[in-house]
């Protein structure tokens, strides 16, 4: 059970286009999803919170006009990179998890994005 | 400010020879405490979540324990399958309403045969 479906894996796109990323709940019902960057050897980092049919929660320093974020239903949340560039280049990763507080997160297989 | 250390950086180590890996962390209450793996160029897959101090989980070779400054994740007789990163995540009581985690550097294991 609580698997999370990530797609695409692997995208290579022309600087200045944009990418949308999906990231799908198979067997629960999502309420909350999460968006992260990772960059070589090092941990993971939060880009934004999504609720349902909330508005996303964006961390502190993360462009939210670049990043969209949207989870119209407890099974789907998109991530669409707008214009984007070569520094955008990363490894994203979503995670979901339920209604209740403490559950764990439970993640996709990410997305290595390469901006030309 | 909430902090999570994960220790060492990397460990290397032969088939069958156990050992620990260490998150300790800095919190000003705590919700719960996650251990996830990963293997090169995947998400986290989750292993445990630890609520409160003396609590320990176990699956396979894996155990996991909590005080209330730390985690250790015991590796017993590990395999060359073990070979991943390991990554200690916490939610903090202070955090929002979401479930927002934490996480450390993660260690990186590799067992050879």
């Amino acid at each position: 059970g609580a698997v999370v479906s990530q797609h695409p894996s692997w995208v290579i796109c022309k600087s200045g286009t944009s990418v949308k990323i999906e990231c799908r709940s198979l067997d629960f019902q999502a309420t909350t999803m999460f968006w992260y960057r990772q960059f070589p050897k090092q941990s993971l980092m939060l880009m934004a919170t999504s609720n349902e049919g909330s508005k996303a929660t964006y961390e502190q320093g993360v462009e939210k006009d670049k990043f969209l974020i949207n989870h119209a239903s407890l099974t789907l949340s998109t991530l669409t990179v707008t214009s984007a560039h070569p520094e955008d280049s990363s490894f994203y990763i979503c995670s979901a998890k339920g209604s209740v507080f403490n559950q764990p997160q439970h993640f996709g297989d990410g997305t290595r994005l390469s901006i030309l | 400010e909430d902090q999570v250390t994960q220790s060492p950086e990397a460990l290397r180590l032969q088939e069958g020879e156990s050992s620990s890996l260490n998150c300790s962390y800095t919190v000003s209450g705590l919700r719960g405490l996650f251990w996830y793996r990963q293997d090169p160029g995947k998400g986290p897959e989750f292993l445990f979540t630890l609520y409160s101090a003396g609590e320990e989980k176990e699956k396979e070779r894996l155990k996991a324990t909590l005080t209330k400054k730390e985690s250790f994740l015991h590796i017993t007789a590990p395999k060359p399958e073990d070979s991943a990163t390991y990554l200690c995540a916490v939610q903090a009581t202070t955090t929002d309403s979401w479930g927002k985690l934490q996480f450390g550097a993660g260690t990186q294991v590799v067992v050879t045969p």
